[in-house]
């Protein structure tokens, strides 16, 4: 049991475009979804944490009007990249918790954006 | 935020215990002690965790010092499917514990496991 799923595993766009990652608890409603960003060689940075049918809470430095964070059902939260730049390019990372911020995350398998 | 000590590296040989240190010195008292581990190119894994007592799982055990000051992960039968970054994470449920509701990821130890 819980399990995550992101999608897509991959994406490759162009600059000034925006992306859209999907990720879902696909066996369990997750109360609590976080997205982290790792570039490589480095650790996981937290950028949101966003709760079903709320908006979400960005971590200093985050731009929440680049990064737009949906949380529409429990089981269901997108991270939008808009106007995407190479320095965008990353890895990100979801998960999800039952029972709130302070349960146990479970991690997607991440999507790697590449900004060309 | 409390935060956490560990090595950079650690290898070991298959078949052999591992045991992965981290230090929590400025650990408050409603902080539990959470391991992960991230495999190269892949969202993190949860593996363990505990507040005061020993804990154990399928996975790992987890010794935690009475201190609290620090804590040990330990993989009894190392594989080479254990290779990986380990992460020991503080985490509160209590809205005055010093990390509250977040993961923040330090560096890790990269485990090497070697055949």
């Amino acid at each position: 049991g819980a399990v995550v799923s992101q999608h897509p595993s991959w994406v490759i766009c162009k600059s000034g475009t925006s992306v859209k990652i999907e990720c879902r608890s696909l066996d369990f409603q997750a109360t609590t979804m976080f997205w982290y960003r790792q570039f490589p060689k480095q650790s996981l940075m937290l950028m949101a944490t966003s709760n079903e049918g709320s908006k979400a809470t960005y971590e200093q430095g985050v731009e929440k009007d680049k990064f737009l964070i949906n949380h529409a059902s429990l089981t269901l939260s997108t991270l939008t990249v808009t106007s995407a730049h190479p320095e965008d390019s990353s890895f990100y990372i979801c998960s999800a918790s039952r029972s709130g911020i302070t349960d146990t995350q479970y991690f997607g398998p991440g999507t790697r954006l590449t900004v060309l | 935020d409390a935060k956490t000590t560990q090595p950079n590296s650690m290898e070991s040989n298959e078949e052999e215990p591992v045991h992965l240190p981290c230090n929590h010195s400025t650990i408050s008292g409603t902080d539990y002690i959470h391991w992960y581990r991230q495999l190269p190119s892949q969202g993190p894994e949860y593996v363990i965790h505990g507040l005061t007592s020993n804990v154990n799982n399928r996975m790992a055990s987890l010794a935690i010092a009475e201190d609290r000051k620090s804590s040990t992960l330990i993989l009894h039968r190392a594989t080479l499917r254990d290779a990986a970054v380990y992460y020991c994470i503080l985490n509160s449920p209590n809205a005055g514990g010093t990390s509250y509701g977040k993961l923040t990821f330090g560096q890790g130890t990269i485990l090497t496991v070697h055949p």
